[in-house]
């Protein structure tokens, strides 16, 4: 398996422009997590969805965000509008369950908002 | 609220040396928990899950121990050798939060030849 993918690996934007971010979780896992990594807070969950529906979005930081699961196999975060402090490394990860088996990665979108 | 905690923040070893890295938190109502490795520009592998249940898990040369009661967990890395510098990251699930993982800041290892 390839693995989780995400796309693109590095977005450079300026403040005010729409940000998409891509997800492609591992077949057959059910639950897929968005993250967003920064020094100053460390690893933080935006949102997680189990089956396609958004469960526990209480991470996401304000109504610019938004996330959307339309199948399986595919997930998007999107950021309207991006500002500085949504610069960040934002990972998807993966997993057949919640807490309870082990969560994959992928290699994270490296996010700078100018 | 959970709270994890890794300390120290970075450590530095001579190639061959066994070392510990630490992890505590502060609820100790979990049900596992988590060691990950991230190496500079990736994302998080994840190296051993341990369940409230265990008391050690093992993978090669990597150990990992839980402490349900003091809130502790470490990692041992027995004959560390310099493909093993990345920053290790502890973290468990939130009671009732199923999908939420609190992770601790890391702890930056660099293992010199």
């Amino acid at each position: 398996d390839a693995g989780v993918i995400q796309s693109p690996r590095h977005e450079v934007t300026e403040m005010g422009q729409e940000v998409t971010l891509r997800c492609k979780p591992i077949s057959g896992h059910d639950y897929l997590f968005w993250y967003r990594q920064t020094m100053m807070r460390g690893l933080e969950l935006l949102i997680y969805f189990n089956n396609n529906v958004p469960i526990d979005d209480s991470g996401m930081p304000e109504d610019r965000f938004s996330a959307k699961m339309p199948n399986a196999s595919f997930s998007t975060l999107k950021i309207q509008p991006s500002e500085p402090r949504d610069s960040a490394v934002y990972f998807c990860a993966s997993s057949t369950d919640t807490g309870h088996k082990k969560l994959f990665f992928g290699s994270g979108t490296q996010l700078s908002v100018l | 609220k959970q709270e994890v905690t890794q300390i120290p923040a970075a450590l530095s070893v001579p190639e061959g040396e066994n070392l510990v890295l630490n992890c505590s938190f502060t609820d100790s109502a979990i049900y596992n928990l988590q060691w990950f490795r991230q190496d500079p520009g990736k994302g998080l592998t994840s190296l051993l899950l341990i369940q409230s249940s265990q008391r050690e898990q093992t993978s090669g040369r990597l150990n990992a121990s839980l402490d349900k009661s003091s809130g502790r967990s470490t990692l041992y890395i027995a004959a560390s050798q310099p493909g093993d510098s990345a920053t290790y990251l502890c973290a468990v699930p939130v009671v009732d939060q199923g999908g939420k993982l609190i992770f601790g800041q890391g702890t930056e290892l660099s293992v010199k030849p």
